[in-house]
């Protein structure tokens, strides 16, 4: 079973409230990542990073801001929360072995709805 | 990025049935990966595969990695109704995944 841990799982909070969304992996990867992810759609990646102070934006455009202040954990802040950025939040890691090492372990995912 | 093209987009099935889905990429890949999702959770690995031609079993799966390195198979054999959610192939050297495929299997 994987370590790696999100939470919230479910988050419901009004417009214009900043939010956190935590990430923690106790497995000592170097690497971790942020999807976006709607209901039976496609993962789109926000964010990633290679170890601690690296970050970097991924293919989706996103309002969020990550940080990497230490290897195992790796929240996404939003500022200012907006109905368009309601969507189910996806955090993975992996290992150093090649550009995944040999596999990325996924959290369950944060569930957020702004209203 | 790579661009990753995973066909079909949406499978019916009935139970008992074998099922193929693949990818394909714009590019050379040194490994490809399986996911697979059920609802409400984040992607597990089925299967890795690391070596052009590869075929490699796990249960009811195989997997396949194609010669030219651009592209990808997965079939599962004798479809469940556990079989359902959306599978998705991913090649590590972006982090991106295809759009995945959708499965239903109905009893």
């Amino acid at each position: 079973e994987a370590d790696i841990y999100q939470t919230p799982r479910y988050l419901v909070i009004g417009t214009g409230k900043k939010i956190t969304l935590e990430c923690s992996q106790t497995m000592g990867h170097d690497k971790m990542y942020w999807y976006q992810q709607d209901p039976g759609m496609e993962l789109h990646l926000i964010h990633y990073s290679y170890g601690v102070n690296s970050t970097e934006k991924g293919d989706l455009s996103s309002e969020s801001t990550v940080s990497r202040i230490r290897t195992e954990h790796f929240p996404l802040t939003l500022e200012s929360a907006r109905p368009s950025h309601t969507s189910q939040y996806l955090c993975a890691s992996s290992g150093l072995q090649g550009a995944w090492g040999t596999e990325a372990f996924f959290g369950q995912g944060t569930r957020l709805t702004v209203v | 990025g790579q661009q990753l093209n995973q066909s079909p987009q949406s499978m019916f099935i009935q139970e008992g049935e074998d099922v193929s889905m693949n990818c394909t990429s714009s590019s050379i890949f040194n490994t490809w990966l399986w996911y697979k999702q059920e609802p409400g959770e984040g992607p597990v690995l089925l299967i890795a595969l690391y070596k052009a031609g590869e075929l490699t079993s796990n249960g009811r799966l195989t997997a396949q990695f194609g010669i030219t390195r651009k592209d990808s198979f997965l079939n599962i054999s004798a479809s469940i109704p556990s079989d359902v959610g959306i599978y998705f192939c991913a090649g590590p050297d972006d982090m991106r995944f295809g759009a995945g495929t959708r499965l239903t299997v109905k009893p």
